[in-house]
């Protein structure tokens, strides 16, 4: 069965400093793997994925994120961390097999002045 | 504005009544889905369809839900007689046909209250 974890409920960061949000997935196969950000009471808005490739996947907003086969990982992370990235941060995943997204339980970035 | 709507964005609702939310769709995606979201929580996947077919449902889709989208566009999500577990945020998203690797969009969302 596929799932993602999101290990960390909070991540609370100063501006300017590096903020990395962890994600760890399980899947049969190589997966497609998804970061999307959601703001209080609107949508989710996408923010990157990684299909196949370079491992290391450039984004929105300055965001990247690094998949890693063998820790089963695909952590976001934005080396300078900004008041207005403070939001809900969710990974998904998507077997190759099925079009439906699993998603994480989502981490609360907060970014302080 | 052409990313994906939802209308309406807020209902409140008394148990046991009916409900219908509307799903309109990036103009050339041909496949829609739906998800809910309840508190504290990630989506969960309710059902998909490719232009007016219907291929997936999740076993959250119980029997009171029904989904359609007949003309392989806008797409509506019925709840009847409803209870106050289904209190969430239903999400739409749409995407191209997919390869797989394709992109996912999602509208603003509409959030249920059952009360």
């Amino acid at each position: 069965a596929q799932s993602v974890a999101q290990p960390e409920d909070q991540v609370n960061v100063a501006e300017g400093n590096p903020l990395t949000v962890k994600c760890t997935y399980s899947v049969s196969g190589n997966p497609y793997l998804f970061w999307y950000v959601q703001y209080p009471n609107r949508g989710l808005q996408f923010l990157l994925k990684y299909i196949t490739g370079d491992n290391l996947v450039k984004g929105s907003y300055g965001f990247e994120a690094e998949f890693n086969k063998s820790q089963t990982s695909f952590h976001l992370k934005k080396p300078s961390a900004l008041v207005s990235d403070s939001a809900l941060y969710f990974c998904a995943v998507r077997g190759r097999a099925t079009d439906k997204l699993i998603f994480g339980t989502g981490t609360r970035l907060q970014v302080f002045p | 504005d052409t990313g994906v709507s939802q209308d309406p964005r807020h209902k409140i609702t008394k148990r046991g009544q009916n409900v219908t939310f509307r799903c309109d769709p990036i103009s050339e995606h041909n496949r829609l889905y739906w998800y809910r979201q309840t508190l504290g929580q990630g989506p969960e996947f309710l059902t998909y369809f490719q232009n007016e077919a219907q291929l997936e449902k999740s076993r959250l889709l119980s029997d009171r839900f029904s989904a359609e989208r007949p003309k392989g566009s806008f797409s509506t999500l019925e709840i009847q007689r409803t209870e106050q577990g289904d209190s969430a945020m239903y999400l739409c998203a749409s995407s191209p046909q997919s390869g797989g690797q394709e992109t996912q969009y999602f509208g603003p969302g509409t959030r249920l209250l059952v009360l």
